[in-house]
């Protein structure tokens, strides 16, 4: 059975940094593409990252140059690196399996907020 | 990257069948056959139920279908049944190597 487990959210000030991590089990985690989608309250989706099985790594503009995606293929993991933290950030931050994008975590709440 | 764009709700009787529309450009759905549909109810996760435009995961049920004429894709949802009611989001990979999503629809079963 795939699982997404994400962890590491919280309560952060504005101009702060938090790491998200993504523990995955049940699929051979380093052949799949990998991604990071948020969602705010109320809101809908936002894709966030994406990282390649060779490791290159895409984002939108909202995030680009802040948050940093990375894999560890030895501890099935994914990570989101993100810095200079803004209110609009605040959101459930989901992690995701595949091209496809079909299977997601149950998600970790980001509140950015003095 | 702006938002596809899709109706905010849509509704619809037992047994009846609706369409959601999700409007990109030819830089996203119009370019390419990687575009998603995703169902989400309340405090869940999203659950995938199409993918490369009309084709269902194994475990969807066959009444769920997608299909995309030009720039705008669609899911139809036949026999409409209360447990189809949730929001639903469609996303598009695009020509800037990201993925983008619509707004959401919320599905009203009466």
């Amino acid at each position: 059975e795939v699982q997404l487990v994400e962890s590491g959210g919280g309560l952060v000030q504005p101009g702060g940094s938090l790491r998200l991590s993504c523990a995955a089990s049940g699929f051979t985690f380093s052949s799949y593409d990998m991604h990071w989608v948020r969602q705010a309250t109320g809101k809908g989706l936002e894709w966030v990252s994406a990282i390649g099985t060779a490791g290159d790594t895409y984002y939108p503009g909202s995030v680009k140059g802040r948050f940093t995606i990375s894999r560890e293929n030895a501890k099935n993991s994914l990570y989101l690196q993100m810095n200079s933290l803004r209110a609009g950030d605040t959101a459930v931050y989901y992690c995701a399996r595949g091209w496809e994008i079909d299977y997601w975590g149950q998600g970790t709440l980001v509140t950015v907020s003095s | 990257q702006s938002a596809l764009t899709q109706p905010a709700s849509v509704s619809g009787s037992p047994g009846q069948s609706i369409t959601i529309s999700c409007t990109g450009t030819s830089s996203d759905v119009g370019g390419y056959n990687y575009v998603s549909w995703y169902q989400q109810h309340p405090g869940k996760a999203p659950k995938l139920m199409i993918y490369e435009v009309s084709n269902r995961p194994s475990g969807v049920s066959n009444r769920f279908s997608g299909s995309k004429s030009g720039n705008t894709a669609s899911l139809t949802i036949s026999g409409l049944q209360a447990e189809d009611e949730a929001d639903y989001y469609c996303s598009s990979y695009t020509s800037s190597s990201t993925w983008v999503f619509g707004g959401g629809t919320k599905l009203t079963v009466l």
